[in-house]
């Protein structure tokens, strides 16, 4: 049972371009989400967070929005650059737990 | 200001022998979360300690798989009796606080089982 989704295995953008990558939920109690980016063999990086509370953060080139009502988040990224090539995860959290549950992951390929 | 770190960062183990991988945190974080990665697939939540007390096993097979954080020294995941199944990236993350916190991730141990 996957609770968090991230339908698009990959994803192919332009330099200078926005990179949206989708993540969808099914618990309804989830109140905290992430996403994190990760190169080969190296550990996720935190990139930004959201709690159930907003309906978007953002920090830099890089914007997460939050759609409760569809169980949906987003990332943006823009404009684009070759370096944002990794592997993306989305992960959410529950009230009173730790316990992240990821997504399995969108390959960004940013082309120069 | 180190970040968290895993040793080794590659690990090769035939049938049946036991692996060892740990994990120090950043300085100033005291707790400890292990997850896995199987190939394709996003990681998956093991086991949450704090120093000297498993909080969370709930993501842990229930055999053969062991997990500590002792009070002084690295946290320790143990797997004994391993089989080609259990070959995965294995990731640690810390945290200065439990909820609702960014986890750190170190860079993994890739384990390899023949």
């Amino acid at each position: 049972d996957q609770q968090v989704k991230q339908n698009s295995p990959s994803l192919s953008v332009q330099e200078g371009r926005i990179s949206i990558l989708n993540c969808d939920y099914t618990n309804s109690m989830f109140d905290y989400f992430l996403w994190y980016k990760k190169y080969p063999a190296e550990g996720p990086t935190f990139l930004i967070s959201i709690s159930s509370i907003k309906d978007k953060n953002e920090d830099g080139r890089f914007t997460v929005f939050l759609n409760k009502s569809a169980k949906h988040l987003s990332l943006h990224i823009v404009p684009s650059q070759p370096g944002d090539s990794a592997v993306y995860f989305c992960a959410a959290s529950a009230p009173g737990t730790y316990k992240y549950i990821f997504g399995t992951g969108t390959r960004l390929k940013v082309l120069a | 200001n180190a970040g968290v770190m895993q040793n080794p960062r590659h690990l090769v183990r035939r049938r049946g022998q036991e692996a060892r991988l740990r994990c120090s945190p950043m300085k100033g974080h005291s707790h400890v979360y292990w997850y896995r990665q199987l190939p394709e697939e996003g990681l998956k939540f093991m086991v949450y300690l704090q120093k000297e007390n498993i909080i969370d096993e709930s993501g842990m097979p229930k055999e053969r798989f062991s997990a500590e954080f002792p009070k002084e020294g690295p946290s320790i995941l143990r797997i004994q009796q391993v089989v080609r199944g259990d070959s995965a990236a294995y990731f640690c993350a810390s945290s200065p606080r439990d909820i609702h916190n960014e986890q750190f991730f170190g860079p993994g141990t890739r384990l390899t089982v023949l």
